[in-house]
């Protein structure tokens, strides 16, 4: 039911990378940034990439994502346990001329 | 640090009027949009809306007959208003600050959870 596609989950071992990947259209991450949150059951979102490929202020190295075409994906590498948690990606959308989400990536640290 | 909480009533008869406040600490409410979420299991993340500190708002068009977001800069405060509520709109609503700089939303509430009941 969400706009934006993302895989229900990924998991991988400490120190380990993942990668995850939020699929679009035209109308949203084709003519906008992306950007990408992550929240802990329990907790609010936060903001760990904006611009599709920036990081806010305090956020580690290890996130990085990418933009092409009409879809993102968000790199997270040296895997930790801190790291479990619920990953958003979110852009406008022209056509439907609201903020849209994709549905979620749940990331398991083995 | 900008940091924002949530408050307001958990429960809210079918068919009433939802709402709910957001209190914006370690920065002025001036300057920015602010902006309110839901999120539910059947739904994921949904926008609701942004007011800008001026009083300008944006709504998503699936819910902008029963939304009004509104601003209180005296109090550091913004607001939701949903009227007409169902069960379909029982959800965590959490309010966030929109930056334009970013196009995104770099800082979240943590969430407050609202049911309507019948």
């Amino acid at each position: 039911q969400s706009v934006l596609t993302q895989p229900a989950s990924v998991s991988a071992a400490p120190g380990q990378k993942v990668t995850i990947s939020c699929s679009g259209d035209t109308s949203n991450i084709g003519m906008n940034w992306v950007a990408w949150y992550q929240q802990v059951p329990g907790t609010g979102p936060k903001l760990l990439i904006y611009d599709s490929n920036e990081r806010p202020s305090g956020i580690p190295d290890r996130f990085s994502g990418s933009k092409s075409g009409t879809s993102a994906t968000l790199g997270i590498t040296g895997l930790q346990s801190g790291d479990e948690a619920d990953y958003y990606c979110g852009s406008w959308d022209n056509v439907r001329d609201s903020y849209v989400f994709g549905s979620g990536t749940k990331v398991t640290v083995l | 640090q900008v940091q924002l909480q949530e408050s307001g009533p958990g429960l809210v008869k079918s068919s009433g009027t939802l709402s709910l406040t957001c209190s914006v600490f370690g920065g002025s409410i001036n300057s920015y949009y602010w902006s309110w979420f839901r999120q539910s299991p059947g739904k994921g993340l949904e926008w609701i809306g942004y007011v800008y500190y001026r009083g300008t708002t944006k709504y998503n068009p699936s819910l902008k007959s029963r939304v009004t977001v509104s601003v209180d800069t005296s109090k550091n405060q913004f607001f939701l208003n949903l009227t007409s509520v169902t069960a379909a709109d029982t959800a965590v609503y959490s309010c966030a600050r929109y930056n334009p700089n970013m196009v995104s939303f770099d800082y979240w509430g943590q969430g407050a959870l609202v049911t309507v009941s019948s």
